[in-house]
């Protein structure tokens, strides 16, 4: 019954390093979306993407790029890792923009990445 | 531009008390309202929403919210809690796009 996973639950890098967060989604959704969660910030946009190759920056883009070559996948690439992006991050999707009462309106989560960065 | 705020960081309870989990947002022409709720080491999921129609919203697990416009409230009640319902509650909000602009987070803690 899963519908957006995210492939990686706890992760540690270090420093430096380059990361991948994988999420796919099985619902069709054209909408799909990065957000961090921190302790006392809520959830924070990173970035979204309304269809494939396309993408929007968020609120915190900075340090952060993705790509979407499949419509059911969304990667978050941090190109070189720093203690200060160690969070949860948090995979979304959503069908088509659309007014009330549509789809689009309703985000459906994963589970959530934990990533420590030493 | 959308914003939530959420006041209270956490929010200590008994078993089968009532509950109420307060919200304000930024006004806007339409608003579109939702509320969240995380289990510990799990993703979001959705609770409720307010997107026209009726100003009180009936969720899951014997969940309301109440859309107030004058107030720009929507405060999230539950009249009789279980330890269960221990979890951080998201308040959130539609940006002018298909972006959800959420608050900072509530934690309920349920006690015996």
């Amino acid at each position: 019954d899963v519908k957006v996973t995210q492939s990686s639950r706890y992760l540690v890098k270090r420093t430096g390093e380059k990361v991948f967060l994988e999420c796919v989604q099985d619902m069709d959704h054209e909408n799909m979306f990065w957000y961090r969660q921190d302790p006392g910030l809520g959830l924070r946009l990173i970035y979204f993407s309304y269809d494939v190759k396309m993408k929007e920056k968020g609120d915190i883009p900075e340090g952060y790029s993705v790509s979407r070559e499949k419509k059911e996948r969304f990667s978050l690439i941090l190109e070189s890792a720093s203690t200060n992006q160690t969070s949860m991050y948090l995979c979304a999707s959503s069908s088509l923009l659309g007014g009330a009462g549509s789809g689009a309106n309703v985000l459906t989560f994963g589970a959530g990445s934990r990533l420590t960065v030493l | 531009a959308q914003s939530v705020t959420q006041l209270d960081s956490q929010v200590p309870v008994f078993e089968e008390a009532p509950v109420e989990l307060r919200c304000n947002y930024s006004s806007s022409v339409s608003v579109y309202l939702f509320w969240y709720v995380q289990y510990p080491n799990q993703g979001l999921q959705l609770l409720l929403k307010y997107l026209s129609g009726s100003t009180l919203v009936k969720g899951i697990n014997g969940f309301e919210a109440e859309f107030n416009k004058s107030q720009t409230s929507f405060h999230l009640r539950k009249p009789s809690v279980h330890i269960s319902d221990t979890a951080e509650y998201f308040c959130a909000v539609r940006d002018s796009s298909y972006k959800l602009i959420f608050g900072s987070g509530t934690r309920l803690l349920v006690r015996p």
